[in-house]
C-alpha cells in the first residue's frame, strides 16, 4: 500500500463547477499538509499549505484536512480553464528529518 | 519570494556525454535542496537530498555514482548526470527548502528537460 493515494483522473468538469480533489494516507505521522498545481512540462507550484486538521481558504481555493479519517481535500470554486492542471498533494511528517510523499497527481481538465 | 530557477529548460546530448544542471533558490537560503525525477504523466520520483556542505542522500535504487549532486552553497546545487543514456531522458526538477518555521515547505524549480540520443 502506498503512503499517499491520489485518483489520477483525468477528471474533466464544465467551467464554473466545484471541483473537488482528494488524498488518503496511511501515515498517522504526517502533520503537514500540501497542495501543488503542475502545468504541463512546468515544475510544480504550491497552492495551499496546512499544519494539522481543518480547513484553510485562499480565494477560491480550501484546503481541509481530517486527520482521523486520514483524508485531505482542495476545493475549487469557481473553476476557470486556467485551472486546468495537475494537482498533487504532498504530505509531511514534521520534522527537518522528513520526506515529503507525494501523490501520483490528478489531472483536471475544465472546459470551456 | 521563494523561487527557484533551474538551467538549462531543457537540453539534448548524445550518448555517453555528461550533462549538468544548476539550481538555484534566488531570494532566500536554502539548507536543503532535493532532486526530483519526472516520467511522463507520473508523479514525482525523489532521487536525493542534499545539504549544503555535505554529501548527498540518494534513494534507493538511485545510482549515486552516475548522478552526481554537489551543494556547494546555500543558494546553489548541481546535479551532473554521468555517461548519459537514452533511459536517463526524464524531466529533472529541484527543489529547495528554506530555513525558518515554514521549513516543510517545497519550493520548486521550472524543471529541465533531458533528452539523450
Amino acid at each position: 500500500q502506498k503512503e499517499v493515494e491520489q485518483d489520477p483522473g483525468p477528471l474533466s468538469v464544465p467551467e464554473g463547477a466545484i471541483v473537488s480533489l482528494n488524498c488518503t494516507y496511511s501515515n498517522s505521522a504526517f502533520q503537514y499538509f500540501m497542495w501543488y498545481r503542475q502545468y504541463s512540462r512546468k515544475g510544480p507550484e504550491l497552492l495551499m499549505y496546512t499544519y494539522s486538521s481543518g480547513n484553510k481558504e485562499d480565494g477560491r481555493f480550501t484546503a481541509q484536512v481530517d486527520k482521523s479519517s486520514k483524508y485531505i481535500s482542495l476545493f475549487i470554486r469557481d473553476s476557470q480553464p486556467s485551472d486546468s492542471a495537475t494537482y498533487l498533494c504532498a504530505m509531511s511528517a514534521g520534522s527537518s528529518a522528513s520526506k515529503i510523499i507525494f501523490g501520483s497527481g490528478t489531472r483536471l481538465s475544465i472546459r470551456p | 519570494g521563494a523561487v527557484v530557477s533551474q538551467h538549462p529548460s531543457w537540453v539534448i546530448c548524445k550518448s555517453g556525454t555528461s550533462v549538468k544542471i544548476e539550481c538555484r533558490s534566488l531570494d532566500f537560503q536554502a539548507t536543503t535542496m532535493f532532486w526530483y525525477r519526472q516520467f511522463p504523466k507520473q508523479s514525482l520520483m525523489l532521487m536525493a537530498t542534499s545539504n549544503e556542505g555535505s554529501k548527498a542522500t540518494y534513494e534507493q535504487g538511485v545510482e549515486k555514482d552516475k548522478f552526481l549532486i554537489n551543494h556547494a552553497s546555500l543558494t546553489l546545487s548541481t546535479l551532473t548526470v554521468t555517461s548519459a543514456h537514452p533511459e536517463d531522458s526524464s524531466f529533472y526538477i529541484c527543489s529547495a527548502r528554506s530555513r525558518g518555521d515554514r521549513y516543510n515547505e517545497q519550493f520548486f524549480g521550472p524543471g529541465t528537460r533531458l533528452t539523450v540520443l
